[in-house]
């Protein structure tokens, strides 16, 4: 694919239920990002991963989340036992490595009712 | 640790006239990259312009230009001849250049400038 993707689009789920966020990062763009932009606390940074080992888990709120990456390529962010303040949009970026250009997905939209 | 902030909520410009959205930073490291993001309705995040600290030069990508206030820590971004497609949210962003952990690049944001561009 020309860019990175990500699914669902827009997601909506019920309190307490568990989510999988995916992202499909641009071809042989070694390092992957997830942010969450939501009205609160605009962009945040949440994990990074360089091939498949994530040396940069800080930006995660709580226990409740967690990513991983295979293959070094897809990642999932997941939401267990998700809450009202994990609404928003969870944005993925990838590139070449370390100092290139970060290369943005469209995002998925998470509502949690 | 690192703060970017974007002090003008919205603003607004005629179509063909020239805006500055403001940005100012807090780091206390040397050597980091600055960057404008632009995030229209689609919400796909765009690069618009990135500033290499060392760099003295004001980086420069067509219609869009940088002031780089190193000692201020003010990186403004100028648009000329506004156009219509330049309507979207602006992100003023940091990023270490090198440091520890494997997390240098990782981006911390401005909360944001809406910008409207008035026909």
């Amino acid at each position: 694919g020309a860019g990175v993707s990500q699914s669902p689009s827009n997601k909506v789920t019920e309190k307490g239920k568990d989510v999988e966020l995916r992202c499909d990062p641009i071809s042989g763009h070694t390092a992957l990002y997830w942010y969450r932009q939501s009205l609160g606390q605009g962009l945040e940074f949440l994990i990074y991963f360089q091939g498949n080992s994530a040396p940069d888990k800080s930006g995660l709120p709580s226990d409740r989340f967690s990513a991983e990456r295979t293959g070094g390529s897809v990642s999932t962010l997941t939401i267990q036992r998700t809450q009202q303040e994990d609404s928003a949009v969870y944005l993925c970026a990838s590139s070449k490595g370390q100092g290139f250009k970060e290369y943005f997905g469209p995002g998925t939209r998470l509502t949690v009712t | 640790a690192q703060t970017v902030t974007q002090s003008q909520p919205e603003m607004s410009v005629q179509e063909a006239e020239t805006v500055t959205l403001s940005c100012t930073y807090d780091t206390s490291e040397s050597d980091y990259y600055l960057f404008w993001y632009k995030q229209p309705p689609s919400r796909q995040m765009i690069l618009v312009i990135r500033q290499e600290a060392y760099k003295q030069q004001n980086a420069t990508e067509n219609r869009f230009s940088v002031n780089f206030q190193k000692a201020a820590k003010s990186f403004s971004l100028k648009i000329s001849d506004s156009q219509l497609g330049d309507a979207a949210m602006y992100f003023c962003a940091y990023s270490l250049v090198e440091g520890s952990g494997g997390s240098n690049y990782k981006l911390t944001f401005g909360k944001g400038t809406l910008l409207t561009v008035n026909p």
